[in-house]
């Protein structure tokens, strides 16, 4: 199965400011099959990110996507308030198993 | 609009069965290409994929869970129900169900989540 490493662990930054997540694989994601989630307390993941740079519908320009093979980054422009979450990166993919990383927390400073 | 909505008890003991059910509406299961998935997240944790079910009634399983889970679905009423057997207090977390489409992004509309402890 293929493991996801996310760094840092935790992100303390102020509105405004820029972010930026790191999900690294233990072996050459498929097709760009890498996702990203953010999750806010008491709630469901939410996609925001799919295909490594697609935004999912109605996710903002202020997030984007990039990276291939085993390197992946999500990146928040600027943050706002509410993007204040943990974020997690993903690989799926036509067959399961499907990995999750194990998450990053962007909390205020 | 699609929505996903999980049921179940919310304490089981040690060493019984836990049976839960995604109700959903908004699509059907017997369309090609789609599927619905069940993920858990223990408190603090990140998600974890357990099994999938597809509209041709393909069924996928986490490996180191195979053997204690059991997927399926009823078309009729639009349900897709997970078992686990002989659950222990590392089974306790949120458990949810999720829907995919093949070649569509993964995991667009995800259920609510319901808290399952396993306590004694």
């Amino acid at each position: 199965d293929i493991v996801l490493t996310q760094s840092p662990g935790t992100l303390s930054l102020s509105p405004g400011e820029r972010a930026t997540l790191s999900c690294r694989a233990s072996e050459s994601v498929n097709n760009l099959y890498l996702a990203w989630y953010q999750q806010k307390p008491g709630q469901a993941p939410s996609l925001i990110i799919y295909a490594a740079s697609r935004r999912a519908t109605g996710i903002s320009d202020r997030f984007s996507g990039s990276g291939s093979g085993t390197d992946f980054t999500l990146t928040i422009s600027r943050l706002e308030p509410e993007d204040f979450a943990v974020y997690y990166c993903q690989q799926y993919g036509s067959s399961p198993p499907y990995s999750f990383g194990q998450g990053t927390k962007v909390e205020i400073k | 609009q699609v929505t996903l909505k999980e049921s179940g008890p919310a304490l089981v003991k040690p060493t019984q069965n836990l049976t839960l059910t995604c109700s959903f509406s908004g699509f059907s299961l017997s369309t090609p290409g789609m599927r619905v998935s069940w993920l858990r997240q223990p408190p603090g944790k990140a998600p974890e994929w357990l099994a999938r079910i597809d509209w041709d009634d393909g069924k996928f399983y986490r490996s180191s869970l195979k053997t204690r889970l059991t997927i399926s679905q009823d078309t009729s009423k639009d349900q897709v129900v997970l078992e686990v057997t002989n659950v222990d207090p590392a089974d306790t977390a949120s458990y949810y169900c999720a829907r995919e489409t093949r070649n569509r992004p993964p995991f667009d509309f995800w259920g609510q989540g319901i808290l399952v402890t396993v306590s004694s």
